[in-house]
């Protein structure tokens, strides 16, 4: 069965610190994997997403993550922190022909000054 | 302009209470979600409709009920509210099933609390 596990619920940097949210997959075939961000009392935003072009994939706001397979990883990041990236990060795996997203746990992330 | 929007944003209620909430999108997509974020903020998928049709139905209690009127509708009703229905719900769309370019877009949520 395909799934996500994200490791660390709660991260905190420093503003201008790298930034690493850590998410790993399990799926049987091919995945498309995507990351949302919500912030405080808001719905979910995307971020970016892996459709099996590119393995190093861009998105919003600075963030970009890789697919690695022979790790079963989609790691976020982004080289400098700001205030403004407080929120929670929520990775997610497509399943099947439905467009069912199966996402996981969450990762909170505080940046402090 | 907003894409996907729900009403009401915030819902009290008591037990044993029948609601619904409202899902609307302008993004001319042909499929909507509801999702549940409990309050550890764990998001599960509990329906999906295309073009109208009943496509993903979880494990949900038969108290919750969706119905979509047209493509841009999916409403989701409830009876006999229980405490542990309290929970945020969103709604989302994309523009269909299984292309890469199908993103799902979500509102903006209606936070249910069953008193």
């Amino acid at each position: 069965a395909q799934s996500v596990t994200q490791l660390g619920s709660h991260v905190s940097v420093s503003e201008g610190a790298l930034v690493l949210l850590r998410c790993n997959y399990s799926s049987s075939v091919p995945p498309y994997l995507f990351w949302y961000v919500q912030y405080p009392n808001q719905g979910l935003q995307l971020l970016l997403k892996y459709t099996s072009a590119a393995t190093l994939v861009k998105g919003i706001n600075g963030f970009e993550a890789e697919f690695k397979k022979s790790e079963t990883s989609f790691h976020l990041t982004k080289p400098s922190a700001h205030m403004s990236d407080a929120a929670e990060y929520f990775c997610a795996v497509r399943l099947g022909g439905y467009n069912k997203l199966i996402f996981g746990a969450g990762t909170r992330l505080a940046v402090h000054p | 302009d907003t894409a996907v929007s729900q009403t009401p944003k915030y819902l009290v209620t008591q037990m044993g209470n029948d609601k619904s909430i409202k899902c609307e999108q302008n993004l001319g997509h042909d499929t909507m979600y509801w999702y549940k974020q409990d309050s550890k903020k764990f998001l599960k998928i509990m329906f999906s409709y295309n073009n109208k049709e009943l496509i993903i139905n979880e494990t949900v209690p038969n108290r919750f009920s969706p119905k979509s009127p047209d493509k841009a509708h999916l409403n989701l009703h409830i009876n006999s509210l229980e405490l542990g229905d309290s929970a945020v719900y969103f709604c989302a769309s994309s523009h269909g099933l299984a292309g890469v370019t199908d993103t799902q877009y979500f509102g903006p949520g209606t936070r249910l609390t069953v008193l």
